[in-house]
């Protein structure tokens, strides 16, 4: 969804590493997520945040970190990146109208090699 | 605990045929249920939910799923595949009595639809 952009799109890094993966978003969306999918897996929640200023762990949040440094902007960080943090990322956002009824717009996804 | 299972990791169907793609679910209380695609290198996208109301759901792309209540299943289906459904499929689960509403996903089933 071209709405929901994510950089870099590929990163291959070193074990130790710094890393960002940056996302923005045009949709006017308040709420917004970080995802890892790895296969047999399915997506599972590292971090979520219902604006800028409320900011929540999800089930894998250990190792991540994350900034809501606008609306429309949410980038998530591995502070010495380890190779089991090789997987695909996606940031997602939701609409905070009728909440639990709407629907998750997702990213094209970062893919994440740490060697 | 809530939890999505989607018990084929991939399906096989040929052009022309009905397919089916299963998703069962564990939750206290009513959910609201979702399925997702995932075309190769995009990210997901939403294809159809059931919140309330009857329990066949139409979606995007000719697909549709029904809600079982009694089986805690909630199928996809589509009378007659493509090649171009061929994609990975998830079905995720959104709880009614968590403060966050968060999405469950399952792990995800491939289906390949051949000419």
């Amino acid at each position: 969804d071209a709405d929901v952009t994510q950089t870099p799109r590929n990163r291959i890094t070193k074990t130790g590493k710094r890393i960002m993966l940056e996302c923005s978003q045009t949709k006017g969306h308040d709420r917004m997520y970080w995802y890892r999918q790895d296969p047999g897996l399915g997506l599972r929640l590292i971090y979520y945040s219902f604006d800028v200023k409320d900011i929540n762990k999800g089930e894998i949040s250990d190792g991540y970190s994350v900034s809501r440094q606008a609306q429309a902007k949410f980038s998530l960080s591995l502070e010495s990146a380890i190779p089991n943090q090789t997987a695909l990322y996606f940031c997602a956002t939701s609409d905070r109208e009728l909440a639990a009824y709407n629907e998750q717009f997702f990213g094209p996804g970062t893919r994440l090699t740490v060697l | 605990a809530q939890s999505v299972a989607q018990p084929e990791d991939q399906v096989n169907v040929a052009e022309g045929n009905p397919l089916t793609v299963k998703c069962t679910y564990s939750v206290s209380g009513n959910p609201y249920l979702f399925w997702y695609v995932q075309y190769p290198n995009r990210g997901l996208q939403f294809l159809l939910k059931y919140i309330t109301g009857d329990n066949l759901v139409k979606g995007s792309y000719g697909f549709e799923a029904e809600f079982n209540k009694s089986q805690t299943s909630f199928h996809l289906k589509k009378p007659s595949a493509l090649v171009s459904d061929s994609a990975l499929y998830f079905c995720a689960v959104r709880p009614l009595n968590t403060g966050f509403q968060k999405l469950v996903f399952g792990t995800g089933t491939r289906l390949l639809v051949s000419p």
